[in-house]
């Protein structure tokens, strides 16, 4: 499969612990986005990375919340001290290059429970 | 800034039956891309359709097709002869070609097909 491959499918931690989120994109692409989706809603951009680099966390909370996309290996979304409002399906996307036309593929999501 | 709207929380549908699915947006870009996503019941993320703005025709992909009306601002989504499979929620989104180019979702479409 060679599609956008995200992992666990399913988190669950407790109040104060953290949360790693694993991304892998598409081979070839570059371009990774990370989104929240609370239940019943549509999702809520967070991130915008390329290789090594945070291009855009306009949508990151501005504490406990961090990403990274390190030259080798998956990107991580990492959520530090968790709080039962971070109870969410976060997913990742990527596309091969920038511009309007090009859809954004995602993986099939991270539930996070909080207990 | 970027928005959609989608005024249907949800639609019941005859199967065999065609349905349209409601998007309008607002944006002050120049060229974007307006997507439809598909998220069955087991929660991933399905691209369905892809319409640019300077696109003369509407996209089509099968049993989908985009009914897009520049000034009206709006890209509605037609699903001809409705499946039971067809039941999901139905997510409208834009991409703008300034800045991070993610994705802006609308709130979403439950779409019930009845046997």
């Amino acid at each position: 499969n060679a599609g956008v491959m995200q992992n666990p499918r399913h988190l669950v931690r407790r109040r104060g612990q953290e949360a790693r989120l694993r991304c892998s994109p598409m081979k070839g692409h570059s371009h990774v986005y990370w989104y929240r989706q609370l239940p019943e809603e549509g999702l809520k951009f967070m991130v915008y990375l390329q290789k090594e680099n945070i291009i855009d966390e306009s949508g990151m909370p501005k504490e406990r919340f961090s990403a990274e996309f390190p030259k080798e290996g998956p990107s991580i979304l990492r959520i530090q001290q968790v709080v039962r409002g971070d109870s969410a399906a976060y997913f990742c996307a990527s596309s091969p290059h920038q511009g309007a036309d090009q859809p954004q593929h995602f993986g099939d999501g991270t539930r996070l429970s909080i207990l | 800034a970027q928005k959609i709207t989608q005024t249907q929380p949800g639609m019941f549908v005859q199967e065999k039956e065609a349905v349209t699915l409601d998007c309008t947006y607002d944006t002050s870009d120049q060229s974007y891309g307006l997507f439809w996503y598909k998220q069955p019941s087991s929660g991933e993320m399905i691209f369905l359709i892809y319409q640019g703005s300077y696109d003369e025709q509407n996209a089509t992909e099968g049993r989908y097709s985009l009914n897009f009306q520049k000034a009206r601002k709006s890209a509605n989504l037609v699903i001809s002869a409705s499946q039971l499979g067809d039941s999901a929620m139905y997510f409208c989104a834009m991409r703008g070609d300034q800045g991070a180019q993610k994705l802006v979702f609308g709130q979403g479409t439950r779409l019930t097909i009845n046997p």
